[in-house]
Formats: structure tokens, C-alpha cells, sequence
């Protein structure tokens, strides 16, 4: 199983929105609504986001959202806070039962 | 609330076994759920190593499957992965978590970082 391509870096001023995005194949992203995503800041264990594809666990704020259009996932951000500068990955559910994650992208904050 | 804990060396030397533990306070493992490991390497991102359930089902990523081995002890509520013949390039922070979803992965341990060398 290859990695889910996302782009290595994404920059956004404070108040801005920005969108990150996730590229799979049929054989994950496309087929299942299993898409995942995690804000990761250094030396911390990631964190869970997003789960299938739109839905927030408790507590996370509303500024995050997620999508899906075929093979590409989208996780959305608005009302960039400083707090926000981290890295994020995505991680989609695949054909064999497994999970595969993405690349990473870092997210500056101007 | 559930927390996860991963132990075990720091430091393997090259053609070993790595081997660790993660405990898991708060939720009994045999009550559901898959629970898994993921590691993020030096420079790069994360990656899935496998997963398994207390009835049995196991889950490994193809790339790593020949060389891990993942168990689980409910009566101590903990789960165990084992990579055998290490490499320098196995070298990276291994975290186990809690498997919510078909992908996601809700509650993580803290990791800890294995350093594979001679």
C-alpha cells in the first residue's frame, strides 16, 4: 500500500482559512468514508481531528472541518489561531483492512 | 478515561528483536475495540504498523508483515508488538493507540523512541 500523497507544506495568516488535502487511490480514499485526520505538534503524540471523513470527536473545535470529492480528502481550517501551527496527517481505512496514513503536511502560521 | 502507556529499551542493536509494551489504564482491552501501533520515523511520517483485536483478528502493514508480531495479555490489559531483525532504518518513536474507527485512532500513548544501533 502506498502513502497518501499530501502537500509538505500549507501557510495561512491568523484569521485566514486554509484547506489541506489527501490523495488516494479506489483502493482507499475513494471507496470508503474511513478517512481520518491528526494535528501533530512537536514532541506530542498526535492528535484525532477529524474521524470518517466530516465528523469531530468531543471537544474539538468547530473550525475544523472535513470533506471528500473520489479520491481526495480535504481537511479545512478557519479562523487560523496561532495554536494551530502543527503538522497534520491524514489516514484512510483500504480494501485489505488496513490503514494507511499521508505524508504530512506542516502548517505555518505567519 | 483511557490512557495508554508504552515501555520497553530505548535502544536495540542492529539484527534484534525490538519489543514493547502498551498499557492501558482506564478501558479492558477484551471489552472491544482494535488497538495498534504506529511509529513515526526521522524526517518523514507516520506509519501504521498493525492492529488486533482480543477475539483474535490481527491486521499488519504489508511492508513490515514478514517481520512483526503483535499480542495481547487481558488479564494485565496490555498489548505487545515485536519487530524482529531491526534495521537503523526501524529507528523512530513508537506509539500504540486505541483503534475508534475502521482508520481512526482516538486515545494515544505519550510514544517513546527506539533508537536501533550498535
Amino acid at each position: 500500500q502506498s502513502a497518501l500523497t499530501q502537500p509538505a507544506s500549507v501557510s495561512g495568516s491568523p484569521g485566514q482559512s486554509i484547506t489541506i488535502s489527501c490523495t488516494g487511490t479506489n483502493s482507499d480514499v475513494g471507496t470508503y468514508n474511513f478517512v481520518s485526520w491528526y494535528q501533530q505538534h512537536p514532541d506530542k503524540a498526535p492528535k484525532l481531528m477529524i474521524y470518517d471523513v466530516n465528523n469531530r470527536p468531543s471537544g474539538v473545535s468547530d473550525r475544523f472541518s472535513g470533506s471528500k470529492s473520489g479520491n481526495t480528502a480535504s481537511l479545512a481550517i478557519s479562523g487560523l489561531q496561532a495554536e494551530d501551527e502543527a503538522d497534520y496527517y491524514c489516514s484512510s481505512y483500504t480494501s485489505s483492512g488496513n490503514v494507511v496514513f499521508g505524508g504530512g503536511t506542516k502548517l505555518t502560521v505567519l | 478515561q483511557v490512557q495508554l502507556q508504552e515501555s520497553g529499551p530505548g535502544l536495540v542493536k542492529p539484527s534484534e528483536t525490538l519489543s514493547l509494551t502498551c498499557a492501558v489504564s482506564g478501558y479492558s482491552i477484551s471489552s472491544g475495540y482494535y488497538w495498534g501501533w504506529i511509529r513515526r520515523l526521522p524526517g518523514k511520517g507516520l506509519e501504521w504498523i498493525g492492529s488486533l483485536h482480543h477475539a483474535g483478528s490481527t491486521y499488519y502493514n504489508p511492508s513490515l508483515k514478514t517481520r512483526v508480531s503483535l499480542s495481547m495479555d487481558t488479564s494485565n490489559n496490555h498489548f505487545s508488538l515485536q519487530l524482529r531483525s531491526v534495521t537503523a532504518a526501524d529507528t523512530a518513536i513508537y506509539y500504540c493507540a486505541r483503534r475508534k474507527s475502521s482508520s481512526s485512532f482516538d486515545y494515544w500513548g505519550q510514544g517513546t523512541l527506539v533508537t536501533v544501533s550498535s
